[in-house]
């Protein structure tokens, strides 16, 4: 079975650096992805994590360990339209499916 | 310009009635899926496909029906047999070889 653990929620301000947490219980796994997805729109990808380490994608990073089931998010120099739910994926071995979070409502406040 | 499509963006239907709502890309993928997202309960699988005339059920298949008859359409009828249909609405593509999905704007169903 899968189980994706992330907070439901998260403050943080405008400028500031944040850490958005997921961790994962799979019997298959193929590789990490976040999204983010404002309020009413579709999910936007941001980044696919197969390997264990950091991905750094302008002020947006990603870090990976297959061992212990964890990845972050690293939001740097936070803007109000940040503000948005980050939803982490787990792409199943041998099928094309991903298993989403119930994703992280992060507030960017002034 | 490339890209998945949804419409309508709001729809609105009495109970019992079934209704249809459509995905259209032309963005060359082969699987194409449908999930529901309900607040609090992140995005739930309903139905997928990766070649044309095949599909398989996902988590949540039951009240559902799609079809695959070509490989830029992938419309999801919500039946009545579906207890609790209203929600949010998302289609997505991706290419076999990468597990990437991009998502279409999405389709807000009311029931009444």
């Amino acid at each position: 079975g899968q189980n994706i653990d992330q907070p439901t929620e998260m403050t943080a301000t405008e400028g500031a650096i944040v850490q958005i947490n997921c961790t994962y219980q799979t019997s298959g796994f193929n590789g990490l992805f976040w999204y983010q997805q404002h309020a009413g729109e579709a999910p936007t990808f941001l980044s696919y994590n197969v390997l264990d380490g950091l991905e750094e994608k302008g002020r947006f990073s990603s870090f990976l360990s297959r061992s212990k089931g964890y990845s972050y998010l690293l939001l740097k120099e936070l803007q109000m339209k940040d503000s948005a739910s980050y939803l982490c994926a787990v792409a199943r071995a041998g099928s094309y499916q991903l298993t989403f979070g119930k994703g992280t409502k992060l507030s960017v406040i002034p | 310009d490339g890209g998945i499509t949804q419409s309508p963006k709001y729809l609105f239907r009495k109970e019992g009635q079934n209704v249809t709502l459509s995905c259209e890309q032309n963005l060359n993928h082969d699987a194409m899926y449908w999930y529901r997202q309900d607040p609090g309960q992140g995005l739930r699988l309903i139905y997928y496909s990766q070649i044309v005339n095949d599909f398989q059920k996902g988590d949540i298949a039951e009240g559902y029906s799609v079809s695959r008859e070509k490989k830029e359409s992938f419309p999801l009828t919500v039946t009545s047999a579906q207890k609790n249909p209203t929600a949010f609405y998302l289609c997505a593509s991706g290419t076999t070889s990468t597990d990437t999905q991009y998502f279409g704007p999405g389709t807000r169903l009311t029931v009444l």
